[in-house]
């Protein structure tokens, strides 16, 4: 059965301090791995999608990576609009639903 | 505004009721999801439809009832609201093809009182 966990699940940083959140997942063959960010009332956003171990992608204040048992969504110089749920999801090969971790709250505080 | 729209946004019902969710996508999009998020924010596949055609149904009781009239459209019906049944369900959507990238609407809070 398709597994993620993900840690810390409450971080609180000062703006400007850099931080990452951890995404640890157990999947039968990876099709991709996904980060969404949400908002308090809201659906979640889509951020990044990594397809295989050593892939990057960036925006803005975040990067993504990924290796072959877990991602990291490193923040730089976070701001108190990063604050947010941020949640990792895997898609297995041959399915289409996503499976997610539970996500990390984020509160940047200025 | 090219989205995933849901409604209604929130919904307050008693136990017994029956209720629907509706679901509309104008992304092009040719495959839709009905989640459930419980109380300790997990998301939870219930079901997919693919061209009309149900492709996933997990584990979810059988007085849930999706419907897909359309690509752009996806239902959700439920039967004799249980307590248990208070979440927020979100509707999403997704291209066939290499890429799977989901998005999400705004979903519906539904508490059953």
């Amino acid at each position: 059965e398709d597994q993620v966990t993900q840690s810390p699940e409450a971080l609180r940083l000062q703006e400007g301090e850099s931080s990452s959140l951890n995404c640890s997942y157990t999947v039968s063959g990876l099709r991709g791995l996904f980060w969404y960010r949400q908002d308090p009332g809201k659906g979640p956003e889509f951020l990044f999608t990594l397809y295989s171990a050593g892939e990057e992608k960036e925006k803005e204040r975040l990067k993504a990576t990924l290796t072959k048992k877990e991602s990291f969504l490193h923040i730089t110089a976070p701001k108190p609009e990063d604050s947010a749920t941020y949640l990792c999801a895997v898609q297995a090969t041959g399915r289409r639903a996503l499976t997610f971790g539970s996500g990390t709250r984020l509160q940047v505080q200025p | 505004d090219t989205a995933v729209s849901q409604t209604p946004k929130y919904l307050v019902t008693q136990m017994g009721n029956d209720k629907s969710i509706k679901c509309e996508q104008n992304l092009g999009h040719d495959t839709m999801y009905w989640y459930k998020q419980d109380s300790k924010k997990f998301l939870k596949i219930m079901f997919s439809y693919n061209n009309k055609e149900l492709i996933i149904n997990e584990t979810v009781p059988n007085r849930f009832s999706p419907k897909s009239p359309d690509k752009a459209h996806l239902n959700l019906h439920i039967n004799s609201l249980e307590l248990g049944d208070s979440a927020v369900y979100f509707c999403a959507s997704s291209k066939t093809g290499d890429r799977f990238e989901q998005y999400f609407g705004p979903g519906t809070r539904l508490t059953v009182t």
